[in-house]
């Protein structure tokens, strides 16, 4: 199965500001996809990295607000734009391409 | 709307004592039931995935079985190193492959 490198790893961030986690695939997958995790809560999905175009958001999640991108097929970034305290979360990569899944270890942000 | 439910919430096991994790399921079309593991601070780890009713996977000491209605993570006779989150996930019928909708999980605590 894939692995999956995220970074940073975490950050503490002014409210206000932007961030942009990267997420790196040691190997070609079909399908990419970012989850945030809140304190205490399962994961929610944001949306689909979809090689080459734009991502395919939840309902909830709008590109201005997390824009992503995905310029070939091991690799993401997911931008938390102009945050609040409560964008603060465990922001997770995975990838895989239909049997399993593979998450990285996640980006905890705390947003002061 | 499709739900994922996951029970207990926590669970505390003596070494060696044996129980069932459950995780229920209302989904249009099931795909694909995933089981993960995540330890505190890392992403969920892949474990099983179940595609229809009457499968049944093992790994170590955990065996992952699956019904219409819902699917269960065996674990026998538990070690302290067993202790984790347990997530459940389900893929729909019609959604994009590798769209994933958690439940909350299963806190698992087994003592020596």
């Amino acid at each position: 199965s894939a692995v999956i490198s995220q970074k940073p790893s975490r950050d503490i961030c002014q409210r206000g500001t932007s961030l942009t986690i990267q997420c790196q695939v040691d190997s070609q997958v079909t399908m990419m996809f970012w989850y945030r995790q809140q304190p205490g809560q399962s994961l929610t999905l944001i949306a689909t990295a979809n090689q080459g175009s734009e991502a395919t958001y939840e309902s909830g999640f709008v590109i201005d607000k997390f824009p992503i991108s995905r310029p070939n097929l091991t690799f993401s970034t997911l931008t938390v734009s102009n945050m609040s305290p409560e964008d603060s979360s465990i922001y997770l990569c995975s990838g895989g391409t239909g049997d399993g899944y593979t998450f990285g270890s996640g980006t905890r942000l705390t947003v002061v | 709307e499709d739900q994922v439910t996951q029970s207990p919430e926590a669970l505390r096991l003596q070494e060696g004592e044996s129980s069932s994790l459950n995780c229920s399921y209302t989904v249009s079309g099931l795909r694909g039931l995933f089981w993960y593991r995540q330890d505190p601070g890392k992403g969920p780890e892949f474990l099983f995935t179940l595609y229809s009713a009457g499968e049944e996977k093992e790994k170590e000491r955990l065996k992952a079985t699956l019904t219409k209605k819902e699917s269960f993570l065996h674990i026998t006779a538990p070690k302290p190193e067993d202790s984790a989150t347990y997530l459940c996930a389900v893929q729909a019928g019609g959604s994009t492959l590798g769209r994933l909708y958690f439940g909350r999980g299963t806190q698992l605590t087994v003592w020596p």
